[in-house]
């Protein structure tokens, strides 16, 4: 089945607490990107990647790194969370402009 | 002034119903866009393509105006399945690439 994952779905964390979100994706697609989700603020990239070793800075990079060393595995970095990255991220590749969406994960930071 | 701006509702629809409501867009250069179903704690999934002519998926049809710079989605015969956000999506061309920004969503409610 064609599909993007995300681990872990839910996380609660200390503020400093390094964590690493993961995504992985079956479907071959070069493209990939970290999108957070916030209540009146729609969703906002994080990071993209359109290749492997290729990566880029979307609108909110503040706080989070990426690496891209597989086709496959995009995942995120925070290194020293804040509570106002507390949030829903979702992680996501594509083919053309036809986003395909992990199931998310909820992030609370204390 | 958003990108993308988006009535966030929510429209509450009797079932049966039809129900419409727009995007604005304020990239007059913005090449594409697209519809995005987000039903609750869930992910988003693509509803539809809109096309410069215009075009209908079963019960959904989507719009663009390039002139006014606004898409819009209109429902007929409202279910209670439909009940949903849906996510106005615009992409632009930048130098890196295609940029997808979307809205921040109009929350449909059909109710019996």
């Amino acid at each position: 089945e064609a599909q993007v994952t995300q681990n872990p779905r839910y996380l609660i964390t200390v503020t400093g607490k390094k964590l690493t979100v993961t995504c992985s994706q079956n479907m071959n697609h070069e493209y990939m990107s970290w999108y957070r989700q916030d209540p009146g603020l729609g969703l906002r990239q994080i990071y993209y990647s359109m290749n492997v070793e290729v990566t880029d800075k979307g609108d909110v990079p503040e706080g989070y790194k990426v690496s891209r060393k597989e086709k496959r595995n995009f995942p995120l970095i925070l290194e020293s969370p804040s509570p106002n990255q507390t949030s829903l991220y979702f992680c996501a590749s594509s083919v053309e402009e036809t986003q395909y969406f992990g199931p998310g994960t909820r992030l609370l930071v204390l | 002034r958003k990108e993308v701006e988006q009535d966030p509702g929510p429209f509450n629809v009797p079932e049966g119903a039809t129900v419409a409501f727009n995007c604005t867009y304020s990239n007059s250069a913005s090449q594409s866009f697209f519809w995005y179903r987000q039903d609750c704690r869930k992910e988003p999934k693509l509803l539809m393509s809109v096309y410069s002519s215009g075009n209908e998926d079963g019960r959904f049809t989507a719009q663009l105006n390039r002139a006014s710079q606004y898409i819009s989605l209109l429902i007929r015969d409202s279910k209670l399945s439909d009940s949903a956000t849906y996510l106005c999506v615009v992409s632009s061309i930048k130098a890196a690439g295609n940029k997808l920004t979307f809205g921040g969503g109009t929350r449909v409610l059909v109710k019996p």
